[in-house]
This record gives C-alpha cells, sequence and structure tokens, in this order.
C-alpha cells in the first residue's frame, strides 16, 4: 500500500529557506509513471498547490511561488523534496506531499488530480 | 482558474441530501476528449484531504456511492444523496485544466 511521509523542521527563522522531504514506501518513485506534489495548507484556511515533479524530473511550479521554490527527486533514497526559499510568516503552514495522477492535455503529460496525500507537516516562520 | 464554491458551510440532517456547488472562473472542459478536469476532495479535521471524485463525476475506489459529482464546463455539484454522521467535513473542488491548479475555498458539510 503506497505511504507517503514527511519530514523536516518544525520551524523556520524568517528569510531562511524551509526544506521538507517526502519519502515514499510501498512504491517506486522511478518505476512508475506518476507525478509528485506538495500542497500547503495555512492553519484554518484553505488549499494552495505549490508544484510537482514528474519521476523523468520536469517540473511545474505555482507562479505566485516560483521564484522561491525547487522541487526535487531522489529516486535512489525514493524521495522527493521541497525547498523554499527567503520564508515569511506568512509561509506557516501544513506541507502535505502527494501522488499525482497523470492526466493528458492535448499532447501532453500534465499533472492532475492528487491521488495519495501524506499526513502533513505543520513549518511554523517565526524567529 | 478562481474556483468559487458555495455554500461556504451547509447543515443537513442525517439522511437528507446535501449539495456542494463549484464554479470555475473559466471552463475545464477538454474538447479534445471531453473531459471536465475537476476534482472533489473530503477533509476530515486532523487529516488530510481525500480524493472523492475525478473527472468531475469518476468515484474514487472505496468511495461510498452516496457521493456523486455532476456538471461541465464552469458548474459542477457534488451530491451526497443521504448523509451520514462520518461525512461531517470541509470538501474542496480543484481544477487541473491548467497550471497554477487552484481548489475553490471549501464547504464545511455539518449535521444540522
Amino acid at each position: 500500500q503506497l505511504q507517503l511521509q514527511e519530514s523536516g523542521p518544525g520551524l523556520v527563522k524568517p528569510s531562511e529557506t524551509l526544506s521538507l522531504t517526502c519519502t515514499v514506501s510501498g512504491g517506486s518513485i522511478s518505476s512508475s509513471s506518476y507525478f509528485w506534489g506538495w500542497i500547503r495548507q495555512p492553519p484554518g484556511k484553505g488549499l494552495e498547490w505549490i508544484g510537482s515533479i514528474y519521476y523523468s524530473g520536469s517540473t511545474y511550479y505555482n507562479p505566485s511561488l516560483k521564484s522561491r521554490v525547487t522541487i526535487s527527486v531522489d529516486a535512489s533514497k525514493n524521495q522527493f523534496s521541497l525547498k523554499l526559499s527567503s520564508v515569511t510568516a506568512a509561509d506557516t503552514a501544513v506541507y502535505y506531499c502527494a501522488r499525482v495522477h497523470p492526466v493528458d492535455t492535448g499532447m501532453l503529460r500534465t499533472p492532475g488530480y492528487f491521488h495519495h496525500w501524506g499526513q502533513g507537516t505543520l513549518v511554523t516562520v517565526s524567529s | 482558474i478562481v474556483m468559487t464554491q458555495s455554500p461556504d458551510s451547509l447543515a443537513v440532517s442525517l439522511g437528507e441530501r446535501a449539495t456542494i456547488n463549484c464554479r470555475s472562473s473559466q471552463s475545464v472542459l477538454y474538447s479534445s476528449n471531453n473531459k471536465n478536469y475537476l476534482a472533489w476532495y473530503q477533509q476530515k479535521p486532523g487529516q488530510p484531504p481525500k480524493l472523492l471524485i475525478y473527472w468531475a463525476s469518476t468515484r474514487e475506489s472505496g468511495v461510498p456511492d452516496r457521493f456523486s459529482g455532476g456538471g461541465s464546463g464552469t458548474d459542477f455539484t457534488l451530491t451526497i444523496s443521504s448523509l451520514q454522521a462520518e461525512d461531517v467535513a470541509v470538501y474542496y473542488c480543484q481544477q487541473y485544466y491548467s497550471t497554477p491548479f487552484t481548489f475553490g475555498q471549501g464547504t464545511r458539510l455539518e449535521i444540522k
């Protein structure tokens, strides 16, 4: 059974870089044609898509965060990671990783719906 | 694409029908395959969202058949035909037609 688990610091100082890792078990990140994504949810608020990465490494980012976000895959560890730089209090949120079902959009295969989710990890930005 | 759900909150009696609406600011119907790029999720307190419906009306495996999705283009509905106590949650719609992928603001469903 596929499981995803987020890990990383729960507290990050303003202006620093938030770094999270999602460890996938019950399936291989590189042997299946899925996207892998990050979504966040500020306390008491709604969901915001951060970005997605294909198992081959191609990435899709939310333009509102694109200048600060890097998502990468480490197939050898069956993990993918999120880095968000120059954080502020507005980046305080529960961060979820998810497996994303691919969909066909014209000639392209693009990220679709979020099929499996991790439990999420709360990251607080505070000095 | 802006996703707008209505109502923001809803109270329904046990066994009654609950209907949640979702409107997109532009069509999420892809003409070449006639599919609506729209999903619905359920989020219970302290839990991650759970996929209920994709392609606007395809129920995810294991989701009870009292949940159904409908609509096309820009207007969609999630219907729970007979509300059960375990359905208390916040429900979100999401479009995956184009980036940035966006969610509705959520609809909180409670028991009357």
